[in-house]
């Protein structure tokens, strides 16, 4: 497997702009995360889907932010307008509960970078 | 609310050295713990998940410990070495994941 994919690893964009992240989850895999991740805050949950439905978007700073994931192999994060302070590395990571064991190893992408000026 | 910490922030030591990082956590009721690894720049790396029933769990150089009752994990690394320089973060699943801030691993040659 590839992994978890994510696109694009960076992006460089201007305030008020809308800004899509992507991410292609482990294949099988039925949990799906979005992080984001600053100097200041370190890890922070944005959301997170179980089989494709949202389950806990507390994390979500504000109504600028949503997520979706159409099917098991797909997600977005969307900032819309994008601001200055929404610069992190934002991160998808997928999982699979072994039911059996309870063991759920979580497994990240590589990130995406954004820089909003 | 789960709170996981982790201390020190920082740790520097000379190559060769055994190095223990610690993980505390508030909530008991957890479904395991996961160790990661950060480089620069890079996503996080799975290093060892030990489930709650479990007590430790060894990978090479790395053991990992867990003692739910003090809310307590620690990682400990054998005869570090200048490529295990890195980020170190402990993850604690009970309703998600809950992440603490990570120790900073410096492995000086």
């Amino acid at each position: 497997d590839a992994g978890v994919i994510q696109s694009p690893r960076h992006e460089v964009t201007e305030m008020g702009q809308e800004v899509t992240l992507r991410c292609k989850p482990i294949s099988g895999h039925d949990y799906l995360f979005w992080y984001r991740q600053t100097m200041m805050r370190g890890l922070e949950l944005l959301i997170y889907f179980n089989n494709n439905v949202p389950i806990d978007d507390s994390g979500m700073p504000e109504d600028r932010f949503s997520a979706k994931m159409p099917n098991a192999s797909f997600s977005t994060l969307k900032i819309q307008p994008s601001e200055p302070r929404d610069s992190a590395v934002y991160f998808c990571a997928s999982s699979l509960k072994d039911w059996y064991t309870g063991a759920n190893v979580l497994t990240f992408g590589a990130g995406s970078r954004l820089t909003v000026l | 609310k789960q709170e996981v910490t982790q201390i020190p922030a920082a740790l520097s030591v000379p190559e060769g050295e055994n190095l223990v990082l610690n993980c505390s956590f508030t909530d008991s009721a957890i479904y395991n713990l996961q160790w990661f690894r950060q480089d620069p720049g890079k996503g996080l790396t799975s290093l060892l998940l030990i489930q709650s029933s479990q007590r430790e769990q060894t990978s090479g150089r790395l053991n990992a410990s867990l003692d739910k009752s003090s809310g307590r994990s620690t990682l400990y690394i054998a005869a570090s070495q200048p490529g295990d320089s890195a980020t170190y973060l402990c993850a604690v699943e009970s309703n998600q994941f809950y992440f603490g801030t990570g120790t900073s691993l410096t492995v000086i040659p």
